[in-house]
């Protein structure tokens, strides 16, 4: 199975700053045959069901806001929020789609400072 | 609009079996793959099982492997999750979820308690 690691498990940032969730993979999640990362965020807010982020590790959702942006290649993936907002504050989760089991990290929650 | 709603959660004892459904409506139920994850309250999200849109190909986690079945029937637009010999650490909130490779979409879940 593939295994998914995420740094850190908490974080608190102020209002308006920068926010880096970055998340490992144990083995390359890039199909080299059409050159996509299958790794996906999702966000959860408390007492809700999680809500689809970024896929194919860099594209954002319909309705997601551009302060959200997904970057990396094969192992290494990080979700930015370039300007937290109150309503940021959740748990954020990456999964990797490449084989089954679609593991999940283990979660970032994030705070406000 | 899309709609999962799961059903058939409940209070169950050690070693017993419980089904799950998904009903779900608002788009093409038969185009899709659809998926369980489940959630310990409080803990992180662990991907259950999967089935092809046609029900032709199914996976699963190690941990439910050989003890649950999923299925579908795209006639009526469910999906279902056949647990037996359950297990106190099979409590969780049971989420039905679509999506072809990553999930799209998610219902708001139904918990299962596995208790004496």
């Amino acid at each position: 199975d593939i295994v998914m690691t995420q740094s850190p498990d908490s974080l608190a940032v102020s209002l308006g700053e920068r926010a880096t969730i970055n998340c490992k993979s144990s083995q390359s999640v890039l199909y080299s045959s059409n050159d996509k990362n299958y790794l996906a965020w999702y966000q959860q807010k408390p007492g809700q069901p999680p809500k689809l982020l970024i896929y194919w590790a860099s594209t954002r959702a319909s309705g997601v806001p551009d302060r959200f942006s997904g970057s990396g290649s094969g192992t290494d993936f990080t979700l930015t929020i370039t300007s937290l907002q109150a309503e940021d504050v959740a748990v954020y989760y990456c999964q990797q789609y490449y084989d089954p089991p679609h593991t999940f990290g283990q979660g970032t929650n994030v705070e406000i400072k | 609009e899309v709609q999962l709603v799961e059903s058939g959660g409940g209070l169950v004892q050690p070693g017993g079996s419980l089904r799950l459904s998904c009903e779900a409506s608002g788009f093409t139920f038969s185009s899709y793959w659809m998926h369980w994850v489940r959630q310990v309250p409080g803990k992180g999200l662990v991907w259950v099982s999967r089935i092809h849109s046609y029900g032709t190909s199914t996976d699963y986690a190690d941990s439910v492997k050989g003890r649950f079945t999923i299925s579908r029937d795209n006639a009526q637009s469910t999906m279902y999750l056949q647990m037996n010999s359950l297990r106190a650490e099979d409590t969780a909130v049971y989420y039905c979820a679509r999506g072809n490779n990553y999930i799209e979409q998610w219902g708001q879940g139904t918990l299962v308690t596995v208790s004496s």
